[in-house]
């Protein structure tokens, strides 16, 4: 079974910390990606990254930076948290298919963030 | 500009009832990839089904069903005799190129 992982369920910061949410996947997936989840909103893509030390910036970077160093690990930086970026971020994987076809995205559970 | 729309915010039903959800889809792309996924109470995205542009057939697995219309840029899902346990709120996704886009998701409930 795909598995992505995510560093915390929970996650309390103050305005103004650097936050770190991590991602791992254990199924050798070129494709990660970042959402951020707000009700009526939907999901909306902040980054994803096709392969190690790519990125590319999805609907809504501003604010968020990732980091890519290994293949399995895909990082999402809030340099300075403000109370806005409050919200769920979920974590992706896929794979790239013939053609240049994404599979179907795998999901982590989630990490609820709150910014006082 | 690419673009989901599922315009129903939240369906309740009686257990044992069928019931569609409406998604709509925007893009000037030819070749497109559309996608359900259910995000149970849990909270952890799960995937449905995935369907090409090319390909508007329509699908059924057990008692989930997929009705693709390019026609309308459509692409409704129906649960049958729906259970408890589908009650969850269900995304519909647009992919093209290289970027996702999803709706703003329907939640389901199903009163027994």
């Amino acid at each position: 079974d795909v598995k992505v992982t995510q560093s915390s369920r929970y996650l309390v910061k103050r305005t103004g910390e650097k936050v770190f949410l991590e991602c791992v996947q254990d199924m050798d997936h070129e494709n990660m990606f970042w959402y951020r989840q707000d009700p009526g909103l939907g999901l909306r893509l902040i980054y994803f990254s096709y392969d190690v030390k790519m990125k590319e910036k999805g609907d809504i970077p501003e604010g968020y930076s990732v980091s890519r160093e290994k293949k399995e690990r895909f990082s999402l930086i809030l340099e300075s948290a403000s109370t806005n970026q409050t919200s769920m971020y979920l974590c992706a994987s896929s794979l790239w298919l013939a053609g240049g076809v994404y599979n179907e995205q795998f999901f982590g559970p989630g990490t609820r963030l709150t910014v006082l | 500009a690419q673009k989901v729309t599922q315009a129903q915010t939240e369906i309740s039903v009686v257990e044992k009832e069928d019931v569609t959800l409406d998604c709509v889809y925007e893009t000037r792309d030819t070749t497109y990839y559309l996608f359900w996924y259910k995000q149970p109470p849990s909270g952890e995205l799960v995937f449905l089904i995935r369907r090409n542009s090319f390909d508007e057939q329509n699908e059924i697995s057990g008692r989930y069903s997929w009705n693709f219309q390019k026609s309308t840029s459509s692409f409704n899902f129906t649960i049958t005799a729906s259970q408890v346990v589908d009650s969850a709120v269900y995304f519909c996704a647009l992919n093209t190129g290289n970027q996702f886009y999803f709706g703003t998701g329907t939640s389901l409930t199903v009163i027994p």
